[in-house]
């Protein structure tokens, strides 16, 4: 049992340049969530999926998008990169009606755009 | 989701207890209060979670106030290694979109020797 695991751990990337996040969890979690955090403050919510095939935006949405095509996998996609995103991103899961279980996260991906 | 308020940060003495305070003035009869945990820069580690009864596990104590609008993490005996970012949430537990939690900036707790 994995958990919550994403790819890669970190990456390096030219302004205008895009890249997939993946995220993959392997606890038939049906909610699955993405965060950015950036230096020193809390986590934003991107986005989030409850389930295959339904997805909705956050607090922070814009420059970002999303797909759930399974259960498993929920990869974040970055179109033309900015400065704006050099962040911290971790990916989280939960169960539909887990009350007694909290988020589960990954270890998180560390994106600089330069 | 309701919104929560938490200090920025906090300093404890090794060994004695750390009392975190969280105010969610705002909270709904359904909503339930999480909190977790990030050290260093790890994905943050969830805690313990309570509805209205206070809470204990292995990690810490919960004690959520009458009327639900505030509540207290307590680590009895805080150590070295219990240094982190400490973040408060509230969270519909029952709903198609009980995901949807945001994160404010959480208490930096500091343990010193």
């Amino acid at each position: 049992n994995a958990g919550v695991t994403q790819t890669p751990k970190f990456r390096i990337l030219k302004i205008g340049q895009s890249m997939t996040l993946q995220c993959t969890q392997d606890m038939n979690h049906n909610y699955m969530y993405w965060y950015r955090q950036d230096p020193g403050m809390g986590l934003k919510l991107i986005y989030y999926s409850v389930g295959a095939g339904i997805t909705d935006k956050g607090e922070v949405p814009n420059g970002y998008n999303v797909s759930r095509s399974t259960t498993e996998d929920f990869p974040l996609r970055l179109e033309l990169a900015a400065p704006s995103q050099t962040s911290v991103y971790f990916c989280a899961s939960s169960p539909t009606f887990g009350v007694n279980y909290g988020y589960t996260f990954g270890s998180g991906t560390r994106l600089t755009v330069v | 989701d309701a919104k929560t308020t938490q200090p920025t940060s906090m300093d404890c003495a090794e060994g004695r207890a750390a009392n975190l305070p969280c105010n969610h003035s705002t909270i709904s009869g359904n909503e339930y209060v999480y909190w977790y945990r990030q050290i260093h820069s790890q994905g943050p580690q969830y805690i313990i979670h309570g509805l209205k009864n206070n809470e204990t596990n292995e990690m810490a104590s919960l004690i959520i106030t009458e009327d639900r609008k505030s509540s207290t993490l307590i680590l009895p005996h805080a150590t070295l290694r219990d240094t982190a970012v400490y973040y408060c949430i509230v969270r519909v537990a029952f709903s198609a979109h009980a995901g949807k939690s945001t994160f404010g900036d959480g208490t930096t707790l500091t343990v010193k020797p």
